[in-house]
């Protein structure tokens, strides 16, 4: 079975220092990995994927396949940033995802 | 276009009662999922409905059950209801995107409290 774990509960940061959220995942096939974001009191929201190999807000992820993680960075954290980060995977045909326990940021001024 | 909707946003219900969950999907979305988020659990893939039929399921017992109607809206039903079937239960709603891959839109999730 498939799964991903997230080791840091809670990542705290100041503002305008790198911050990369850490992601591992088990699975033995060709996975989607995906990270989504919760923001205080709104929903949450995809931030990127891999599949599409962009940068949003200033965060990128890259996938390694042979280390099994999709680690997000971003080299400046803004105190903007501070939320809720989940880690997840799609394996199968569908839209079933497999999210990690989450990470909390706290960007400090 | 307007977002995901899930109706009611709260409801208290009692153990053994049942309850049931809607959601509204963006207009043109096929695919409606429902999630559970517990602060033990997580979050927790319950199943996914697409054209009416249930194409992924969660490890989930049998008293969680869904259906989708022919304008893609889905509800979801938990019968015999469990203290520990309190959490907050999201739906998201997706159509092919670039890449043949899907972007899953949540809405703002329902909070179940069993007492």
């Amino acid at each position: 079975a498939q799964r991903v774990t997230q080791p840091e509960k809670l990542l705290s940061v100041f503002k305008g220092a790198p911050v990369e959220l850490k992601c591992n995942y088990s699975y033995s096939g060709s996975p989607e990995l995906f990270w989504y974001v919760q923001y205080s009191r709104q929903r949450l929201q995809l931030l990127l994927r891999h599949i599409s190999r962009e940068s949003i807000k200033g965060f990128t992820a890259d996938l390694n396949k042979g280390e099994t993680s999709f680690h997000l960075k971003k080299p400046f954290a803004q105190e903007e940033d501070s939320a809720m980060y989940y880690c997840a995977l799609k394996t199968a045909a569908g839209n079933k995802l497999t999210f990690g326990g989450g990470t909390r940021v706290l960007v400090k001024p | 276009k307007a977002g995901v909707t899930q109706t009611p946003r709260y409801l208290i219900k009692t153990r053994g009662q049942q309850v049931t969950l809607s959601c509204s999907p963006i207009s043109g979305h096929r695919s409606v999922s429902w999630y559970q988020q517990t602060p033990g659990q997580g979050l927790q893939f319950l199943f996914e409905y697409f054209s009416e039929t249930q194409r992924n399921k969660g490890n989930f017992p049998g008293r969680f059950s869904g259906r989708q109607f022919s304008n893609s809206r889905s509800e979801m039903n938990v019968s015999t209801l469990e203290l520990g079937d309190s959490a907050l239960y999201l739906c998201a709603s997706s159509s092919l995107g670039e890449l043949n891959t899907d972007t899953q839109y949540f809405g703002p999730g329902t909070r179940l409290t069993v007492l």
